[in-house]
Order: C-alpha cells, then sequence, then structure tokens
C-alpha cells in the first residue's frame, strides 16, 4: 500500500530557532515529491516540488531534501518565524496513471513560540 | 499567487438542505480536483476533472456529485447534506502554463468549511 508517513506530529520551537520535518514515502512508482504549508483554516500552498533527480530544493528559508534511495525526504526551516506556525504536508506523487496520483501525509504541526 | 477561488468559507445547514460549493479558476488549468479534509488528518481526493465534460471519482467514496461545462469552473453538490457530510472541501487545480503557472503545481483554494446540523 502506498503511504506517506510524516514526523514528527507535531513540533514546537522558539522564534529564531531551526527545525527539521521529515517524510518517508513508500509510493512506487515515484514521480516527484512536493511540500505544501497549510495555515489552519486555509488551502495548502506549495513550498517546493522535487523529481527523482533532485537533491534538494530552497524557497527561501525552506530546503527540502529527497533521497530516492531511501524514500526519505526532510524540509529545513532556518531562522523560524511567528508566520511558521502552520501544519507542514508532505505529498507523494506517483507516474502509474495519467492523473499522477497523489498521496498525502498528514502534516506535521509547527508552532513557533516567541 | 494562485488564481483559484472557493465559496462560500463557512455555511452552516440543516439535514436535507442541497448544496453547491463552487470553484473558479483563472489560470487555464484543465486539471481539477475536489479534497474533503477533516482536521488533522490528511487530505482525500473525491473527485477530479481532465477537462470539460470530463469528471471522475476519487479515491474515497463521495456522496457529492460534480460537473465541468467550462474550463474555469468546477462546482461540487451535495443534493441531501447530512451531519457526516460537515468536513472542510478543498478545491485545487493544475496542468496548464498558461498564465506563467508551473504546470507541475497544484494550487488550492481556501477551502469551504461546511457543518451541517
Amino acid at each position: 500500500k502506498n503511504q506517506v508517513e510524516q514526523s514528527p506530529q507535531s513540533l514546537i520551537i522558539l522564534e529564531g530557532k531551526n527545525c527539521t520535518l521529515q517524510c518517508n514515502y513508500t509510493v512506487s512508482p515515484f514521480s516527484n515529491l512536493r511540500w505544501y504549508k497549510q495555515d489552519t483554516g486555509r488551502g495548502p500552498v506549495s513550498l517546493t516540488i522535487m523529481t527523482f533527480s533532485e537533491n534538494t530544493k530552497s524557497n527561501g528559508r525552506y530546503t527540502a531534501t529527497l533521497d530516492a534511495d531511501t524514500k526519505q525526504s526532510s524540509l529545513h526551516i532556518t531562522a523560524s518565524q511567528l508566520s511558521d506556525s502552520a501544519s507542514y504536508i508532505c505529498v507523494v506523487s506517483d507516474r502509474g496513471s495519467t492523473l499522477g496520483r497523489l498521496y498525502f501525509g498528514r502534516g506535521t504541526q509547527l508552532t513557533v513560540w516567541p | 499567487e494562485a488564481d483559484i477561488y472557493q465559496t462560500p468559507r463557512y455555511l452552516v445547514i440543516g439535514t436535507g438542505k442541497k448544496i453547491t460549493l463552487e470553484c473558479s479558476q483563472t489560470m487555464g488549468h484543465d486539471k481539477m480536483y475536489w479534497y474533503q479534509q477533516d482536521p488533522g488528518m490528511e487530505l482525500h481526493l473525491i473527485h477530479y476533472s481532465y477537462g470539460v465534460n470530463s469528471t471522475e471519482k476519487g479515491d474515497l467514496s463521495s456522496e457529492s456529485t460534480v460537473s465541468r461545462i467550462r474550463t474555469e469552473h468546477f462546482p461540487l453538490t451535495l443534493e441531501s447534506a447530512r451531519p457526516s457530510h460537515t468536513s472542510q472541501y478543498l478545491c485545487a487545480s493544475s496542468g496548464s502554463i498558461k498564465r506563467g503557472s508551473s504546470g507541475n503545481t497544484i494550487y488550492f483554494g481556501e477551502g469551504s468549511w461546511l457543518t451541517v446540523v
């Protein structure tokens, strides 16, 4: 069964600190992996998207890594800000269908305290 | 900035009522999706469309129906709402390179929170 597992489930850090969120997946055949940020009560917003050949991708203070061999990805947030408080969702797409089926993790709920 | 809009954002209705959740995108995307998400849980695909007059059911069984008469419009309808339909419904689109949007990125609307009492 294709799955996407994220850890930790929730995380609290102090403003200015760094943190790393993890995503393990079993989706096959793999197409791409995306990280989304979802503020409470809002729709997800894309942060990064990586294909099989990409190991790392940055978007401002967000840096995502991908190890397609071990089927692991991480999202590193540098110098956290209060506005980083949100749920971070890992989404993996397969290439076994025309649609490019998406598999969603449950997200990591990040809270940044002042 | 994503140009995909959902209305209403919040709705409380009584059991048995008919409700249509609206979704429109101005990016010219051919693919559109409806997801259902309960608080703290993952998104589940309930409907998708490849283009005009194309609609398919997703992974999660849903009593809702959709239509795609125009490229930019993908409404979702519940003929008779029940308390079990209480959830957040997210519309999304992807696929076209028009207007500078990335074909690989899926853009989400802000969501419609439905409560059936």
